[in-house]
C-alpha cells in the first residue's frame, strides 16, 4: 500500500525557520510534493521533488532522500501568513496520494 | 483565483439526496482529479479524468460517480446522501496525465453540508 506519515502540529515564532518531515511507504514513487492549505481555502502547490537532493524556492525550500524515503519542507524566515496546514504527497500511478497534513501555528 | 471553477461552493442538503458538483478545468489542462475533505482530514483521492476517460479510482464509493465531458468539464455525482459525506469536495486539474512539476491546481472547493 501506499502511505505517509507527517507530525501533526509544528508551533514556532515569527522569524524562526521550521522543518516539517515526511516519510512514506509505497510500492512505487515517483516524486514527492508539497502542498499549503490555509482553513477553509485551497491546497496550493509549493514544490516537487522527483530527485535526491534540495530544491529552493523563496523562503521554502524541500529535500528529498529516496534511499530513507524521507522528506522534508524547511520554511524560513516565518511569517504569521505561513500559518497553515501542510501536506506531503507522493506520485502513485497517476494521481496524487497525500499525508494526514502538519498543522503549522506561527506565534507573533 | 487559480483558474479551476467548482460549483456550487456551497450545497447543504438532506440525507438520502443527491446532489451534482462541477468543475471546469483550467484552460489547457485536460485531466480532472477529485478529492474529498473531511473536517481535520487529510485529502482522499476519489477519482482522476484524462481527456474525457476514466483513469484512476481510488476510494469512491459505489453511491458516487463521476464523468468528464467533451468540454473537459467534470461533474461529481453524490446519491443516497448520508451524514458522513459532509465535507469539502476539491477538484484539481492538471496538464499532464500524471502530476509531475507542476502539480495540481485545486479549486476553490464545494462544502457539501448533509442534514
Amino acid at each position: 500500500g501506499q502511505s505517509l506519515e507527517q507530525p501533526s502540529e509544528v508551533t514556532a515564532v515569527e522569524g524562526a525557520i521550521v522543518q516539517i518531515n515526511c516519510t512514506y511507504q509505497t510500492s512505487g514513487f515517483y516524486g514527492l510534493s508539497w502542498y499549503q492549505q490555509h482553513d477553509g481555502g485551497a491546497p496550493t502547490f509549493l514544490s516537487y521533488n522527483a530527485l535526491d537532493g534540495l530544491e529552493e524556492t523563496g523562503r521554502f525550500s524541500s529535500f528529498l532522500s529516496r534511499s530513507d524515503s524521507y522528506g522534508y519542507l524547511l520554511l524560513q524566515e516565518l511569517q504569521m501568513k505561513d500559518s497553515a496546514s501542510y501536506f506531503c504527497a507522493h506520485n502513485y500511478g497517476q494521481n496524487f496520494v497525500f499525508g494526514p497534513g502538519t498543522r503549522l501555528s506561527v506565534l507573533p | 483565483d487559480s483558474g479551476v471553477t467548482q460549483t456550487p461552493k456551497h450545497l447543504i442538503t438532506a440525507t438520502g439526496q443527491r446532489v451534482t458538483l462541477r468543475c471546469s478545468p483550467r484552460s489547457g489542462d485536460l485531466s480532472v482529479y477529485w478529492y474529498q475533505q473531511s473536517l481535520d482530514q487529510g485529502l482522499q483521492f476519489l477519482i482522476h479524468y484524462y481527456n474525457g476517460e476514466e483513469r484512476a479510482k481510488g476510494n469512491i464509493l459505489e453511491r458516487f460517480s463521476a464523468q468528464q465531458f467533451p468540454d473537459l468539464h467534470s461533474e461529481l455525482n453524490l446519491s443516497s446522501l448520508e451524514l458522513g459525506d459532509s465535507a469539502l469536495y476539491f477538484c484539481a486539474s492538471s496538464v499532464d496525465e500524471a502530476p509531475t512539476f507542476y502539480g495540481y491546481t485545486f479549486g476553490s472547493g464545494t462544502r457539501l453540508t448533509v442534514v
